[in-house]
């Protein structure tokens, strides 16, 4: 079965500081990974995903994710966050092949304070 | 509207009641999914539909829960003999039908069970 482990549940940063969320998942089989971000009120919306190719995933709004497939790892970075990346963000991946569901992490809610 | 919906967006009952939320696609998606995010976790599975086959209903806690989709479009998800441990936001995503594509999330119906 798929597990995706989000260890930090809380992060608090300052305006400009540099952000890097953890996210490692558990899975036998070749996978697909997505982090998906839930603004305040608003609905989830996917950041950025990782298909095939070039490791490094660059997504939306100046975020950043890298698939280290020797440590199962897909951190989400970001060199300088705005107030306006307080948000959850969720981690989540599926097969690539074979079940689509996606299994999700228990998300990270950061708070950027200005 | 082209995002995904979701009615109602708020549901109360009473424990033992019968329920139903309804998902309308993004229109030309193929695949269509619920998920169910209780408070300070990440959207767990439920059940995955391919045009208006459930291609995948591993997800359903029990068989209190059941999805239908005749025409392949809009979704109704049921709840029977609700109870309060059914209370959540239920949330519904679309796709194209194609593998490793993004899933694109409604608002989600927040429901709770007195």
């Amino acid at each position: 079965a798929q597990s995706v482990s989000q260890h930090n549940h809380h992060v608090i940063l300052s305006e400009a500081a540099s952000l890097e969320l953890g996210c490692n998942y558990s899975y036998g089989g070749t996978v697909n990974l997505f982090w998906y971000v839930q603004y305040p009120g608003q609905h989830l919306q996917l950041l950025l995903k990782y298909f095939s190719g070039d490791p490094l995933v660059k997504g939306i709004k100046g975020f950043e994710a890298e698939f280290i497939k020797s440590k199962f790892s897909f951190n989400l970075r970001k060199p300088s966050v705005q107030w306006s990346d307080t948000a959850e963000y969720f981690c989540a991946v599926n097969a690539r092949t074979g079940r689509r569901a996606l299994t999700f992490g228990s998300g990270t809610r950061l708070q950027v304070q200005p | 509207g082209a995002g995904v919906s979701q009615t109602p967006s708020n549901k109360v009952t009473e424990k033992g009641k019968y329920v139903e939320l309804r998902c309308d696609p993004i229109s030309g998606h193929t695949a269509l999914y619920w998920y169910r995010q209780s408070l300070g976790q990440g959207p767990e599975f439920l059940i995955y539909f391919q045009g208006t086959g459930a291609a995948d209903d591993s997800g359903l806690p029990n068989d209190r829960f059941f999805a239908v989709r005749p025409e392949g479009s809009v979704s109704t998800l049921k709840i029977q003999r609700t109870e309060r441990g059914d209370s959540a936001v239920y949330l519904c995503a679309s796709s194209a039908g194609v593998q490793g594509e993004t899933q694109y999330f409604g608002p989600g119906t927040r429901l709770l069970v007195l």
